[in-house]
């Protein structure tokens, strides 16, 4: 079965600093691949999602995320981060046919002004 | 009313009460899903709904009862919880039950068991 694994539960970076979360994921078959933003209060939004095509990819609030199949990693950057973006950051993985969409435990990003 | 909402927001029980969580989606999708989140534990999926037909159960307790009378509606019953049931309750929704599509989620409803 997939498995998604982030390293790092919580980071403080500050604002303007550049930032990645990590994510690894565990599967036979090449995975869909999320990455999930919550902020407090809130439900998950999605920010990014990778199914094939180019490894690296954009997404919402100048977040990218680039799949390395090597590493079996699916890792998020974003190269100045803003106050606004702390919240907690979840990577996900799914397969074509699978219900059974598999979360990480989240990595919790705090900013320093 | 856009995306998906869920009612109410917080919940506050004892072990002996029966309550519903209640969801709505008013995106045209054809899936639905219960998850709980907990702290320091990934998300976990509960139950997962394709066109009003149950398709998954993750070995829920039989505590916790899905119902899904439409497309657009999910319920999930509670009655005799633990206190280790309190958690956050998210729904989800989307186009199909396939991984190729994201999941849309609502803002969840915080339940507390006394």
């Amino acid at each position: 079965a997939q498995s998604v694994t982030q390293p790092d539960i919580h980071i403080t970076v500050s604002e303007g600093a550049s930032l990645e979360l990590r994510c690894n994921y565990s599967y036979g078959a090449t995975p869909y691949l999320f990455w999930y933003v919550q902020s407090p209060g809130q439900g998950l939004q999605l920010l990014l999602k990778y199914f094939s095509g180019d490894t690296l990819v954009q997404g919402i609030k100048g977040f990218e995320a680039e799949f390395k199949r090597s590493q079996s990693s699916f890792n998020l950057r974003k190269p100045s981060v803003h106050w606004s973006d702390a919240a907690e950051y979840f990577c996900a993985v799914a397969t074509y046919n699978n219900n059974d969409m598999r979360f990480g435990a989240g990595t919790r990003l705090t900013v320093k002004p | 009313e856009t995306g998906v909402t869920q009612t109410p927001r917080h919940l506050v029980m004892g072990m002996t009460n029966k309550k519903s969580l209640k969801c709505e989606q008013h995106l045209g999708h054809n899936a639905m899903y219960w998850y709980k989140q907990s702290a320091k534990k990934p998300l976990e999926l509960m139950f997962v709904y394709s066109l009003e037909e149950r398709v998954e159960n993750n070995s829920v307790p039989s505590r916790f009862s899905p119902e899904c009378p439409n497309s657009s509606h999910l319920f999930l019953h509670l009655h005799t919880l633990q206190p280790e049931d309190s958690a956050l309750y998210l729904c989800a929704s989307s186009p199909q039950t396939s991984g190729s599509y994201e999941q849309f989620f609502g803002p969840g409803t915080r339940l507390t068991v006394l």
